[in-house]
């Protein structure tokens, strides 16, 4: 089955620590997103690659760093500079970023919770 | 500044009535506009879309409808089912490679049996 996986679904860590969200797509789509998601907000994008070993800074980057190694992993990594990591974290991915290819497609989303 | 706005936070409707969820948008930019359904800790699901050069797209149940020169978009169901009982993400994006989607707050529907 095709698909984005992210992992695990839940995740505790203690304040101060870096955490790294995974997120695994065998679609073969070129481009892949990051959102958090707060209660009552909606989706907000952290980072995006559009192919591999290269990525931008979305609308809240501070805080978060991410790499694009291959073209199906996109990993996250929370730093303990981000000051309220507590949050739902969504990957997504495009099949492409031409206009024929609007659709994103999520995976079921990590949930951390910084102590 | 939010560009894209969804107005409501939440609908409740009968059981086989209609539902129509609104969305606002100030980006003249703006070139295309998708739906997206969500349960609760699960990521959302693509629902439907239309361009800007269309004012109406249908796929079964679900309508989308876009007022360009209003800068609103709506998205009707027909007829509810409990089973649509969720939140609802009304999304945009603009023209280019780097064009990127902007998500509204979401509306929470509850169809009533």
């Amino acid at each position: 089955d095709g698909g984005i996986t992210q992992s695990p679904k839940y995740l505790f860590r203690k304040e101060g620590q870096n955490v790294t969200l995974s997120c695994e797509q065998n679609l073969n789509h070129d481009a892949m997103y990051w959102y958090r998601q707060d209660p009552g907000q909606g989706l907000r994008l952290i980072y995006y690659s559009q192919i591999v070993n290269d990525f931008q800074k979305g609308d809240i980057a501070e805080g978060y760093s991410v790499s694009r190694e291959k073209k199906e992993s996109f990993p996250l990594t929370v730093t303990s500079a981000q000051k309220n990591p507590t949050a739902f974290y969504l990957c997504a991915s495009r099949k492409g970023t031409s206009g024929n290819y609007n659709e994103q497609f999520f995976g079921p989303g990590t949930r951390l919770t910084v102590l | 500044d939010q560009q894209v706005k969804q107005n409501s936070p939440s609908l409740s409707v009968q059981e086989g009535r209609i539902s129509i969820l609104n969305c606002d948008y100030t980006n003249s930019m703006f070139d295309y506009f998708l739906w997206y359904k969500k349960y609760p800790a699960e990521g959302p699901t693509f629902l439907i879309s239309i361009s800007s050069i269309k004012d109406k797209n249908e796929d079964g149940r679900f309508t989308v409808f876009l007022n360009k020169s209003a800068k609103h978009l709506s998205l009707h169901i027909v007829p509810s089912q409990p089973g649509d009982s969720a939140v609802y993400f009304c999304a945009a994006m603009g023209l280019g490679a780097n064009s990127k989607l902007t998500f509204g707050k979401g509306i929470t529907l509850s169809v009533r049996p």
